[in-house]
């Protein structure tokens, strides 16, 4: 079966710090990518999404992600985080674009200390 | 746009009961979903639907049904509520074409 994995289940940073999170799936054929974040109390929002072409993606407020498609992986990234983006962030796969089927992660819960 | 609109934002059943969590998208959207969220495991696929009248299981669709009469509706009927089914659960709806999802604001579920 499809599964995705996050590496990390609970990250604390100061503000200013880098940011990294790690996402791998298991499914070798077509595959569209997604980060999804949830502010505390929140439903989920698209930070960024990846279906094919250049490898790495800009999302909104400063994140990116790079498809490494021989690692199978999708790791977020942030140069410098600020306090605002303290919330838990979920990786997701959509398989050959099999609409209303997305396979997430656990979610990385992210705390960013002022 | 109203967007993906679920009711009520919150629940609290006893064991045994039955009730249907509501989801409408105003979008168009072909596909709509249905997941629950528990801490520690992400969101998990209950059911989906890729058009009226068609639907299909999805990683956890034990003790729950599904129906899409319409491309706007898609209710999440339990039909005996159990402690296990205590959760948050989140209703999406996407575009043919287009794997972007979007939620809607959850309903908290306790069952007790």
């Amino acid at each position: 079966a499809q599964s995705v994995s996050q590496h990390n289940h609970h990250v604390i940073l100061s503000e200013a710090a880098s940011l990294e999170l790690g996402c791998n799936y298991s499914y070798g054929g077509t595959v569209n990518l997604f980060w999804y974040v949830q502010y505390p109390g929140q439903h989920l929002q698209l930070l960024l999404k990846y279906f094919s072409g250049d490898p790495l993606v800009k999302g909104i407020k400063g994140f990116e992600a790079e498809f490494i498609k021989s690692k199978f992986s999708f790791n977020l990234r942030k140069p410098s985080v600020q306090w605002s983006d303290t919330a838990e962030y979920f990786c997701a796969v959509n398989v050959n674009n099999q609409g209303g089927k997305l396979i997430f992660g656990q979610g990385t819960e992210l705390s960013v200390k002022p | 746009n109203a967007g993906v609109t679920q009711t009520p934002k919150f629940q609290v059943l006893k064991t045994g009961q039955s009730m249907t969590l509501q989801c409408a998208q105003d979008m168009n959207h072909e596909y709509m979903s249905w997941y629950r969220q528990d801490p520690g495991m992400g969101l998990r696929l209950i059911h989906y639907s890729v058009g009226a009248g068609i639907t299909d299981q999805g990683e956890v669709p034990n003790g729950y049904n599904v129906s899409r009469s319409t491309t706007e509706d898609f209710p999440l009927r339990l039909l005996s509520a159990a402690p296990s089914q205590t959760s948050v659960y989140f209703c999406a709806s996407l575009r043919w074409g287009n794997t972007e999802a979007f939620f809607g604001q959850g309903t908290r579920l306790t069952v007790v």
